[in-house]
């Protein structure tokens, strides 16, 4: 049984430009989070969807957003990148509200 | 607001010592708590868990147990390994409310153990 996928595993991008990282979640799970790390931090959320819809949000701008697929699985986007979005992004699956089980992980890097 | 606070790292020990990380928390509701552990380019990987005051989450060596009267869960092992280096981190989710789903995490705390 597959666990959670992420990709890519590492992206580099310019200031300004636009981001789409992916997510597919653990088999059976139909609640997908968004975390951001930045360096030598805890996980900060994002947003998590469930039925294709956002279900909560965290403190994050609008450039922020994402998408649940029918399949259940999810893309975070964002927009106008800054240097201060470099991070480790990380998706987490959960079937409903229990226990969330954590991907890899996408290395963003803004220059 | 919501918040864990973690005890500052890192945490520098020989094999087999004892370890003790510590967590206290600040929770609107009835908080479920979590210890998650980062091994290096990794992702985070559940290590224990307790839902109510006074469980105590096992797992690999490691405990922490729910106490509600000082907001704490602090991790636990009898004897590290080298195995265990990794960052820790100490979370909660809150049911019901606003917050369900939603992990608020520590900062983290850097566990090195040496042969």
């Amino acid at each position: 049984d597959a666990g959670v996928t992420q990709s890519p595993t590492h992206l580099i991008k310019t200031r300004g430009q636009q981001v789409t990282l992916r997510c597919s979640p653990k088999s059976g799970h139909d609640t997908v989070s968004w975390y951001q790390q930045a360096l030598g931090q805890g996980p900060q959320f994002i947003f998590q969807y469930y039925e294709e819809e956002e279900r909560q949000r965290g403190n994050f701008p609008d450039r922020f957003s994402g998408h649940q697929f029918p399949n259940y699985s999810s893309e975070l986007n964002v927009n106008a990148l800054l240097l201060g979005d470099s991070a480790l992004y990380l998706c987490a699956s959960s079937f409903t509200y229990f226990e969330q089980f954590f991907g890899p992980g996408t290395r963003l890097t803004v220059l | 607001g919501d918040s864990v606070t973690q005890m500052e790292g890192p945490v520098t020990l020989s094999e087999e010592a004892f370890l003790t990380i510590n967590c206290t928390y600040t929770a609107t509701g009835y908080p479920s708590l979590f210890w998650y552990v980062q091994y290096p380019g990794e992702g985070l990987q559940l290590l224990l868990k307790a839902t109510k005051a006074d469980d105590k989450g096992s797992n690999k060596g490691f405990e922490a147990t729910y106490r509600k009267e000082t907001t704490s869960f602090h991790l636990e092992k009898g004897s590290v390994q080298v195995s265990d280096s990794a960052v820790y981190f100490c979370a909660f989710t809150i049911a019901g409310g606003t917050s369900y789903g939603k992990l608020t995490f520590g900062q983290g705390t850097i566990l090195t153990v040496h042969p």
